[in-house]
């Protein structure tokens, strides 16, 4: 079985300031990550995935992440954040295996001061 | 640019009542799936649905829940009697491949 943790549940930031969601996984296969966004009154949007190849992915908006496969983490990043990025952003892990299915972290909301 | 629509957005219904949530999945893509998000948990996966069969399923996808995919375009998931618990925003995604599965906007599904 796999997991996915999301240590902060709300993470507020002043605009055009950095930011780093944490995402941990767990899992006993070999895993394929991803990073969803969900704006308010909307369904989840992929930003970026990992693979294979270079443990740094970037994905749409300006956002990146880089896969750490001995600290099981895959945590999201973006340099200077906009207002518009306000929402809440998933983690979620596929197993390698032949399954299909997403497993979710409880989601971080992002909160843009202007 | 093709996305996943559901219907209803919001959904309410008294216990023991059957609901149909339904969903039109992106016109090329061969897989489907629903999950669900109960208020303030995780999203949970609920079914994947392949070639006209279920591939997969998760303990939560009990006896209650049925899936069918009626016509060339429908995706829909049945609840059979409803219960408080299900109480949910109910997502449904598609994909053409393993890759990347495209969610819908949800609807929320109100058990009272």
């Amino acid at each position: 079985a796999q997991s996915v943790t999301q240590l902060d549940s709300q993470v507020p930031v002043f605009e055009e300031a950095p930011v780093e969601l944490r995402c941990n996984y767990s899992s006993s296969v070999s895993v394929y990550l991803f990073w969803y966004v969900q704006y308010p009154n909307q369904g989840l949007q992929l930003l970026l995935k990992y693979l294979s190849g270079s443990t740094l992915v970037k994905g749409i908006n300006g956002f990146e992440a880089e896969f750490n496969k001995s600290q099981t983490s895959f945590h999201l990043r973006k340099p200077s954040v906009h207002i518009s990025d306000t929402a809440e952003y998933f983690c979620a892990v596929r197993s390698g295996a032949g399954s299909y299915q997403l497993t979710f972290g409880k989601g971080t909301k992002l909160s843009v001061i202007p | 640019e093709p996305e996943v629509t559901q219907t209803p957005s919001h959904q309410v219904t008294q216990m023991g009542q059957e609901v149909i949530l339904r969903c039109v999945p992106i016109s090329n893509h061969l897989y489907f799936y629903w999950y669900r998000q109960i208020l303030g948990q995780k999203v949970e996966f609920l079914v994947s649905f392949y070639n006209n069969e279920i591939s997969e399923k998760s303990e939560i996808f009990d006896d209650q829940f049925s899936v069918e995919r009626p016509d060339g375009s429908n995706f829909t998931l049945k609840i059979r009697s409803t219960k408080l618990e299900d109480s949910a925003m109910y997502f449904c995604a598609s994909s053409d491949d393993w890759l990347e599965q495209y969610f819908g906007p949800g609807t929320r599904l109100t058990v009272t």
